[in-house]
């Protein structure tokens, strides 16, 4: 299957400090890519869903200042947590869709964000 | 509001005990549930799209069902190496003019531990 890869997969940071995470999609060109969030224990919560070229569409309660997406290519998007504090800790996870839309998903390995 | 709720939220087995894993779902028009494995500290592993009521599919000795209110992930004679968190999903259809492929409502998952 197609290969969607995240980095870095682990990092730590102050508070207050920002933090970028990438996301690629390694052997398909990705249209629509997906940022999720999943707490300890919970389930995958979507933040955002951002296409190629376009501004980020938003979940309701996600701030859009506070977790900036950029989808500057077909085969990358960037999440960077701005003035990161200890209750942004989560395991921040991305999903990929190409143009044809073959009905699977496929997902990143994770990065996990611990803040200090 | 696509809501998916997984039962049981944890399962232990013997090796070689079959079982079900179940999957409700309401959603405002099924494009595709979505089946996933994850590991600790990954990202989620693609298993299975089912599409429509009464469709099957299987992998190993995994097995998806399909109906039109809920899923069942069918597991026969288990392996330790089975042990993981099972994610179910949903994919409602775009609105009219929308663009909103690939956006997914997990359930909490179910997490299946297969003892020697």
């Amino acid at each position: 299957g197609a290969v969607v890869s995240q980095h870095p997969s682990r990092v730590i940071c102050k508070s207050g400090t920002s933090v970028k995470i990438e996301c690629r999609s390694l052997d398909f060109q990705a249209t629509t890519m997906f940022w999720y969030r999943q707490f300890p224990k919970q389930s995958l919560m979507l933040m955002a869903t951002s296409n190629e070229g376009s501004k980020a569409t938003y979940e309701q309660g996600v701030e859009k200042d506070k977790f900036l997406i950029n989808h500057a290519s077909l085969t990358l998007s960037t999440l960077t947590v701005t003035s990161a504090h200890p209750e942004d800790s989560s395991f921040y996870i991305c999903s990929a869709t190409d143009r044809a839309y073959t009905g699977e998903l496929f997902f990143g390995e994770g990065s996990r964000l611990t803040v200090l | 509001e696509d809501q998916v709720t997984q039962s049981p939220e944890a399962l232990r087995l013997q090796e070689g005990e079959s079982s079900s894993l179940n999957c409700s779902y309401t959603v405002s028009g099924l494009r595709g549930l979505f089946w996933y494995r994850q590991d600790p500290g990954k990202g989620p592993e693609f298993l299975f799209t089912l599409y429509s009521a009464g469709e099957e599919k299987e992998k190993e000795r995994l097995k998806a069902t399909l109906t039109k209110k809920e899923s069942f992930l069918h597991i026969t004679a288990p392996k330790p190496e089975d042990s993981a968190t099972y994610l179910c999903a949903v994919q409602a259809k775009p609105n009219a003019g929308g663009t909103s492929y690939g956006k997914l409502t997990f359930g909490q998952g179910t997490i299946l531990t297969v003892h020697p």
